[in-house]
């Protein structure tokens, strides 16, 4: 069985702090996705890597996929109290079907004013 | 784009009950998908189309789940005989099949079975 952990699980910070969310496999995806989520509405595209070591940045937010993609990050500098939300990231192209996603349990962050 | 939508939004029905959602994914995309969502989880992949044709369906999807797309537009699931256990957020997604697929979720239909 695929199995994607994020870690934390829950995050609670002052705005204005930096924070790295990590996403680990045991298996290797042919892309990786991270997705923002509202209470009560499903989950929104924040960025997909699909190259071993690739980084992308989105304005504060900074992903990376590891070299034998395996394993991705989410760094955000300077967090903002509009950042909050559940994060979650998202393995595809299992059984060749990159719309199939195993996703994680997803990290729950809060920024405090 | 009016994005997808997902009806009804909230379903609160009794043990043993048949339900149906339904998903209206954005026009031009030939690929629809459904998730299902439990608490502190992320979500689970269910069943996919692309157009009218069901692709694949989980494990996780017993026989009293069934799911449709007639015409390969618009989709509906169905759940026979509701248990507790069925209670959570059904999320639907649709994506135009492409190099590096981009899924484009629902709001969800939040379903509590008493």
């Amino acid at each position: 069985t695929q199995l994607l952990e994020q870690s934390p699980q829950f995050l609670s910070i002052q705005e204005g702090e930096n924070l790295t969310v990590y996403c680990n496999s045991s298996s290797v995806f042919s892309s990786l996705q991270w997705y923002r989520q509202e209470p009560g509405e499903g989950p929104v595209l924040l960025v997909t890597v699909v190259t071993g070591g690739e980084v992308k940045k989105l304005k504060r937010l900074t992903f990376q996929f590891g070299d034998a993609r395996k394993d991705s990050s989410l760094h955000i500098t300077a967090a903002q109290p509009g950042d909050t939300g559940l994060y979650l990231c998202a393995g595809g192209g299992v059984s060749g079907n990159t719309g199939k996603l195993i996703f994680g349990q997803g990290t729950t962050l809060q920024v405090k004013p | 784009d009016t994005g997808v939508s997902q009806d009804p939004r909230h379903k609160i029905t009794k043990r043993g009950q048949n339900v149906t959602f339904r998903c209206d994914p954005i026009s031009e995309h030939n690929r629809l998908y459904w998730y299902r969502q439990t608490l502190g989880q992320g979500p689970e992949f269910l069943t996919y189309f692309q157009n009218e044709a069901q692709l694949e369906k989980s494990r996780l999807l017993s026989d009293r789940f069934s799911a449709e797309r007639p015409k390969g537009s618009f989709s509906t699931l169905e759940i026979q005989r509701t248990e507790q256990g069925d209670s959570a957020m059904y999320l639907c997604a649709s994506s135009l099949r492409a190099v590096g697929e981009k899924l484009f979720f629902g709001s969800g239909t939040q379903l509590s079975v008493l």
